[in-house]
């Protein structure tokens, strides 16, 4: 299993421009979620998905879409990028089930100038 | 509201010392479940332990240990015997019971251990 994979691992972006984020896990994980961590303040949750179809917010979601089309795909959409976007982005996958943990991809480093 | 706070920013510690890594949470539900995670500088972040609230048990996994006590709140990391090898961000995190997916991280503990 490759598990949680990410790309790009960096990105810089104008302000303004658009782009997705890639994530995909082959572990068939029901759930998934996109974390931005930046300093001094740990990861904050995005968005999440608890199966095809389903996503809901998370903490912080303005500015980002995702959509859920297959078990293995959940990608970011930043629509339209601005500063405040520059951060480390993580996804994360897990099995259905109250009691498991999350397994992460290696990140993606984006810079918005 | 669900909250994990880890008010240690930073800590130095020489090789082979003790150094234990404070987490606080906070959560109105009765069944949730506590994580620690490490990130070291290479960027990662790799799962150390889960707990859920109905085990209280302390655990031990070789220098590691961790410290659960719902009385206080707190689920606190040891690590025995420090290795430069630790040196990494350490975060706690809070997910509570029911169909979310929601993980509340602490804003994380710096560990710097020096040769």
């Amino acid at each position: 299993n490759a598990g949680v994979t990410q790309t790009p691992k960096f990105q810089v972006l104008k302000t303004g421009q658009s782009m997705t984020l890639q994530c995909a896990q082959d572990m068939n994980h029901e759930y998934m979620s996109w974390y931005r961590q930046d300093p001094g303040m740990g990861l904050r949750l995005i968005h999440y998905s608890v199966g095809a179809g389903i996503t809901d917010q998370g903490e912080v979601p303005n500015g980002y879409n995702v959509s859920r089309s297959t078990t293995e795909d959940f990608p970011l959409r930043l629509l339209s990028a601005a500063p405040s976007q520059t951060s480390v982005y993580f996804c994360a996958s897990r099995p259905q089930g109250r009691r498991y943990e999350q397994y992460f991809g290696p990140g993606t480093r984006l810079t918005v100038t | 509201a669900q909250k994990v706070t880890q008010a240690q920013t930073e800590i130095s510690v020489v090789e082979k010392e003790d150094v234990t890594l404070d987490c606080v949470y906070e959560t109105r539900d009765t069944t949730y479940y506590l994580f620690w995670y490490k990130q070291p500088p290479s960027g990662e972040l790799v799962f150390l332990i889960r707990r859920n609230s109905f085990d209280e048990q302390n655990e031990i996994s070789g220098r590691y240990s961790w410290n659960f006590q719902k009385s206080t709140s707190s689920f606190n990391f040891t690590i025995t015997a420090s290795q430069v090898v630790d040196s990494a961000v350490y975060f706690c995190a809070l997910r509570e019971g029911g169909a979310t997916n929601k993980l509340i991280f602490g804003t994380g503990t710096l560990l710097a251990v020096q040769p």
